[in-house]
């Protein structure tokens, strides 16, 4: 079974351009997540779909963060425009029952804003 | 709010010994999740061990084993006949049963295997 796949692995851009990463969780699973992880941290939760629905975007910073999840599968989270801060690792995570807590994360993007 | 403590930020030990991470969380819940999650250099999060906070009988996965202590929130993991496969990061972290999927997690303590 193929796990949680992110792309780009690494991403370099210079302050105030857009980024966008891409996840595709694992197959039947229908809550996907994305976290931040800053350098020296644990990972925090950005936002929660189920399906295609955002359940949880309490901590996704609004005014320059975006994120959807077409057709609940796929999803793409954008930064525009991007701010040094925004340096870190970037998490996806599904699971196939929120109810178990059983979360499977992909490899992260390493952003890098310059 | 809950908050993960983890208190020790980096730990050696030899190959084939034993070493205890150790966490502490805060929380007014009763029921609750505890987790050790693992992350290698390839930054791919795995869970180690999960705990129900309604379970006495602490969780063992193979070598990995924790000390959970509700009275004194304390969570901790040990890992037993530790091999180089073993050093990474390791995240301690927290979920409140019954409300919604928010993991909390500490920052880590970064685990080095001396060979």
């Amino acid at each position: 079974e193929a796990g949680v796949v992110q792309s780009p692995r690494y991403k370099i851009i210079e302050k105030k351009q857009p980024v966008a990463f891409w996840c595709n969780p694992i197959s039947g699973h229908n809550t996907l997540y994305w976290y931040r992880q800053n350098l020296g941290q644990g990972p925090e939760l950005l936002i929660r779909y189920e399906n295609e629905e955002a359940v949880d975007d309490s901590q996704l910073p609004k005014d320059r963060f975006s994120a959807e999840r077409l057709k609940g599968v796929d999803s793409t989270l954008k930064i525009q425009p991007a701010e040094l801060g925004d340096s870190a690792v970037y998490l996806c995570a599904s699971s196939l029952d929120i109810r178990t807590y059983e979360q499977y994360f992909g490899p992260g993007t390493r952003l890098t804003v310059t | 709010a809950q908050t993960v403590t983890q208190s020790q930020p980096e730990m050696s030990v030899q190959e084939a010994e034993t070493v205890t991470l150790s966490c502490t969380y805060d929380t007014s819940e009763s029921d609750y999740y505890l987790f050790w999650y693992k992350q290698p250099p390839s930054r791919q999060m795995i869970l180690v061990i999960r705990q129900e906070a309604y379970k006495q009988q602490n969780a063992t996965e193979n070598r990995f084993s924790v000390n959970f202590q509700k009275a004194a929130k304390s969570f901790s993991l040990k890992i037993s006949d530790s091999q180089l496969g073993d050093a990474a990061m390791y995240f301690c972290a927290y979920a409140e049963a019954n409300r919604d999927d928010k993991i909390i997690f500490g920052k880590g303590t970064r685990l080095h295997i001396l060979p």
